[in-house]
């Protein structure tokens, strides 16, 4: 079946250090969604990608649909506190939504 | 309403016992996601309903797990003989339905958070 796989499954940054997540699917995807969940919260969308090779900016976050639309990423410039939290992707072939185990990314102030 | 509203925001329970959990999505979404969701891991689908139909119940991890959404609106996740297992935060979700770029966009509740004692 459509697995998906985040690496790294957790991340320890220093404030202002930046920081990179990375969805990988093993099936051709028709969009890819981020979602960021802070601890003791509920997912909440960040953005959908659709384009082979579609990349997206939000202030320090910028993300990245893959050529063959089999994988993207999610990288924030300078990390702050606020950063903190897990970040899922999911694969939005159908309605199933396959949602990846998450990374989970801490920040040092 | 103006976002998912989901009832109770936490459950305890015994061993055995019935549970009904509720989520009222976001007016004018016919698309309605139940997932649920353990400690470091991420949502695990359960049930997708299109308006007052089951559309995908795949993820149910067994009988004792139903859910209905009668008038395409609210919907009722019902565990019957509750087992320790079951703990979880049940999260409930919502989107716009359709074909639309924005169709699979989720907006999630704050969950209901289930303790079998």
């Amino acid at each position: 079946g459509q697995q998906v796989m985040q690496i790294p499954q957790y991340q320890h940054v220093q404030e202002g250090e930046d920081f990179t997540t990375y969805c990988n699917s093993s099936t051709t995807l028709s969009n890819i969604q981020w979602y960021k969940q802070r601890p003791g919260g509920h997912p909440v969308f960040l953005i959908q990608l659709v384009k082979s090779g579609e990349v997206k900016k939000q202030k320090r976050l910028t993300f990245q649909f893959g050529e063959a639309k089999k994988n993207s990423s999610l990288h924030i410039t300078a990390t702050q506190t606020t950063d903190v939290g897990t970040y899922f992707c999911n694969a939005g072939n159908n309605r199933k939504l396959i949602w990846g185990l998450g990374t989970s990314l801490a920040v040092n102030p | 309403g103006a976002g998912v509203s989901q009832t109770p925001s936490n459950k305890v329970t015994e061993k055995g016992k019935y549970v009904e959990l509720r989520c009222d999505p976001i007016s004018g979404h016919t698309a309605l996601y139940w997932y649920r969701q353990s400690l470091g891991q991420g949502p695990e689908f359960l049930i997708y309903f299109q308006g007052t139909g089951a559309a995908d119940d795949s993820g149910l991890p067994n009988d004792r797990f139903f859910a209905v959404r009668p008038e395409g609106s609210v919907s009722t996740l019902k565990i019957q003989r509750t087992e320790r297992g079951d703990s979880a935060v049940y999260l409930c979700a919502s989107s716009l339905g359709g074909s639309g770029s924005g169709a699979n966009v989720l907006t999630f509740g704050a969950g209901s958070r289930l303790t079998v004692l």
